[in-house]
């Protein structure tokens, strides 16, 4: 079945203790990104990938790493978690043409304390 | 850069009745155009897509969009609602020159009265 998987669904954790929240996608997709979703501020775009061993950032990278080693994985780093960090957090992929539309994992929620 | 405006943060509709939600854009050309739909607890989905060519798009589960160029719109409508269709749905834009760049709505949430 095609699918993006991310792990782990939930995670509760203290400021400042590190933590890489994975995602995997079996489409052969170009292209990854992620996002976090805040009530009331739809989908924020952190990082996104368009290739393997390349990222950029999005609207909000701040706190956050990425890297792209394989085509289909695309890792979130929190070095630093703040509780600002909080949220609920989705990985997506697409076949990177202008007009693909984006596959989503189930998500993320991540509360910092 | 570009942005998206959803002005209706929460709709309420009977079941049977016909859904109109609203998505405004500002960019300087055309983007391509995406509507998804995300139920409770789950990623966001696909319902459907414009780029070029007829202004009225069809998509999944009875949904349609027009695209308005001189209203800088992409109205998502359904003829008659099921109680299925209760989520939030987010409009979405893609600029023209940068595939990777997404910018999402705040979303709409739905509630289906029976």
């Amino acid at each position: 079945e095609a699918q993006v998987t991310q792990n782990p669904r939930y995670l509760i954790t203290v400021t400042g203790k590190k933590l890489t929240v994975t995602c995997s996608q079996n489409m052969n997709h170009e292209y990854m990104s992620w996002y976090r979703q805040d009530p009331g501020l739809g989908l924020r775009q952190i990082y996104y990938s368009m290739n393997v061993e390349v990222t950029d950032k999005g609207d909000v990278p701040e706190g956050y790493k990425v890297s792209r080693k394989e085509k289909r994985n695309f890792p979130l780093i929190l070095e630093s978690p703040s509780p600002n960090q909080t949220s609920l957090y989705f990985c997506a992929s697409s076949r990177g043409q202008i007009n693909s539309p984006l596959h989503f994992g189930n998500g993320t929620r991540l509360t910092v304390t | 850069a570009q942005s998206v405006t959803q002005p209706d943060i929460h709709i309420t509709v009977s079941e049977g009745a016909s859904l109109e939600l609203r998505c405004n854009y500002s960019y300087g050309a055309t983007p391509y155009l995406f509507w998804y739909v995300q139920s409770p607890g789950q990623g966001l989905q696909l319902l459907l897509k414009y780029f070029s060519g007829d202004t009225l798009v069809q998509g999944i589960k009875g949904f349609e969009a027009e695209f308005k160029r001189s209203q800088s719109s992409f109205n998502l409508r359904k003829p008659s609602v099921h109680w299925s269709d209760a989520a939030e749905y987010f409009c979405a834009v893609v600029p023209n020159t940068n595939a990777g760049k997404s910018t999402f709505g705040d979303g709409t949430t739905l509630t289906v009265k029976p």
